[in-house]
């Protein structure tokens, strides 16, 4: 089965511009997070979907960051505009259910110039 | 509020030898306990998980957990590592009482010394 899917793998783009994360979850799970995996902070929590809803966004760090999830398939983190602070490791992760083991993607090393 | 402390920043070990990374949890309800494993340049790869019953889990790669509810512990074990289990070791709670989130510690580094 295939796993959850990120693109891009690495991004480097410069400060102000716009920048778009893409995920697709594991057939079949109702559960979609966004993390970002920094040095200083370690593994942080975004946003949560549940059902193509989200559920708590509350570590959303600003108004420039932007989550959808359109369809049961689909996902995207945006920051619009970029600053080098963004720089970190995003990672996308799908469940079954509430409360079972959160399946990680490969992630996107973000870096803003 | 939910926490995880992995006070192991840093492990080295010999090839061989027996490991042992603590995890130490705070939940107001029944936690549920997870070690993930993540190396270079990769995502999280889940080691193993408790929900309830034996406080004893086994998982992959010859690890195992021990739940002790009295010292709000989740020490993950390995009696013999291989090189290969070099990697960052991560413990998270979660449960009922916190929604679906997660919650995870700083991690352990793993160093393997031949």
């Amino acid at each position: 089965d295939a796993g959850v899917i990120q693109s891009p793998r690495h991004e480097v783009t410069e400060m102000g511009q716009e920048v778009t994360l893409r995920c697709k979850p594991i057939s079949g799970h109702d559960y979609l997070f966004w993390y970002r995996q920094t040095m200083m902070r370690g593994l942080e929590l975004l946003i949560y979907f549940n059902n193509n809803v989200p559920i708590d966004d509350s570590g959303m760090p600003e108004d420039r960051f932007s989550a959808k999830m359109p369809n049961a398939s689909f996902s995207t983190l945006k920051i619009q505009p970029s600053e080098p602070r963004d720089s970190a490791v995003y990672f996308c992760a799908s469940s079954l259910v509430s409360n079972q083991p959160q399946h990680f993607g490969d992630g996107t090393r973000l870096s803003i110039l | 509020a939910q926490s995880v402390t992995q006070p192991d920043i840093h492990i080295t070990v010999s090839e061989g030898a027996s490991l042992e990374l603590r995890c130490n949890y705070s939940y107001g309800a029944t936690p549920y306990l997870f070690w993930y494993v993540q190396s270079p340049g990769q995502g999280l790869q889940l080691l193993l998980k408790y929900f309830s019953g034996d406080t004893l889990v086994q998982g992959i790669k010859g690890f195992e957990a021990e739940f002790k509810r009295s010292q709000s512990s989740f020490n993950l074990r390995k009696p013999s590592v291989h090189w290969s289990d070099a990697a960052e070791y991560f413990c998270a709670v979660g449960g009922t009482g916190g929604g679906n989130k997660l919650t995870f510690g700083t991690g352990t580094q793993l160093k393997v010394e031949l």
